[in-house]
């Protein structure tokens, strides 16, 4: 298996200011086909998760530009440049270079 | 507007088997991948398995031996059930639509998720 390790568990963070979550896989997720099958999933308070990002960096449609995924081949992360009230709640990375694994989940919350 | 539902007992017996089906609403079964993921109360994501419409089915290895994952195009449903469980299943489950275009794995659509809880 994948495992997935997120840092940090959890991110304390003041309303307008910039987020930051990180990813490592245990092995590299660059696929046969030469893609990254790295994604980010939100899952607000009492909701399913959402998919956020797939491969590394694409945005889900609707997702605002405010989030953004980089990275390459064991280490990636996720940032939001301006953090809203409606951004609270758990993320996860996800690979899907192999069957699909998930990290620990952040939980981001406002000071 | 596609929907998920997920229904099914939100109790089950150590060592009986858990079954669960999803319904999908608005759409149709045909050309997608339909995955069953849980998450146990206050932990993280397990993806367990998942059928193409086809029927072609992939499991998690760790719970191989006891999912088992079919799907009625004609209902427009598709179900799980794990077999011999115990209280560590105890889990939120959710049922998705997944596709593998424009990314392996694509969970673009989740169901709202059923608790299930294994006690005797």
């Amino acid at each position: 298996d994948i495992v997935m390790t997120q840092t940090p568990l959890s991110s304390p963070v003041t309303l307008g200011q910039p987020a930051s979550i990180s990813c490592r896989s245990s092995h590299s997720l660059v696929y046969s086909d030469g893609n990254t099958y790295l994604s980010w999933l939100q899952q607000r308070p009492g909701q399913p998760p959402r998919l956020l990002i797939y491969k590394i960096s694409n945005r889900m449609s609707g997702v605002p530009d405010r989030f953004s995924g980089s990275g390459a081949g064991t280490d990636f992360t996720l940032k939001i440049s301006r953090v809203e009230a409606e951004d609270v709640g758990v993320y996860y990375c996800m690979q899907a270079t192999q069957f699909p694994t998930f990290g620990q989940g952040t939980k981001l919350e406002i000071k | 507007q596609v929907q998920l539902q997920e229904s099914g007992p939100g109790l089950v017996k150590p060592s009986e088997t858990l079954s669960l089906t999803c319904t999908v609403s608005g759409g149709s079964i045909n050309g997608y991948f339909w995955s069953w993921v849980r998450q146990p109360p206050g932990r993280g994501l397990e993806w367990i398995g998942d059928i193409y419409y086809t029927g072609s089915t992939y499991y998690n290895p760790s719970l191989k031996s006891r999912v088992t994952v079919t799907a009625d195009t004609s209902t427009n449903q598709f179900s799980l059930e794990l077999r011999s469980v115990t209280a560590a299943d105890t889990a939120v489950y959710y049922c998705a639509r997944t596709t593998a275009q424009p990314s392996r794995w694509y969970f673009g659509l989740w169901g709202r998720g059923t608790l299930v809880t294994v006690s005797s």
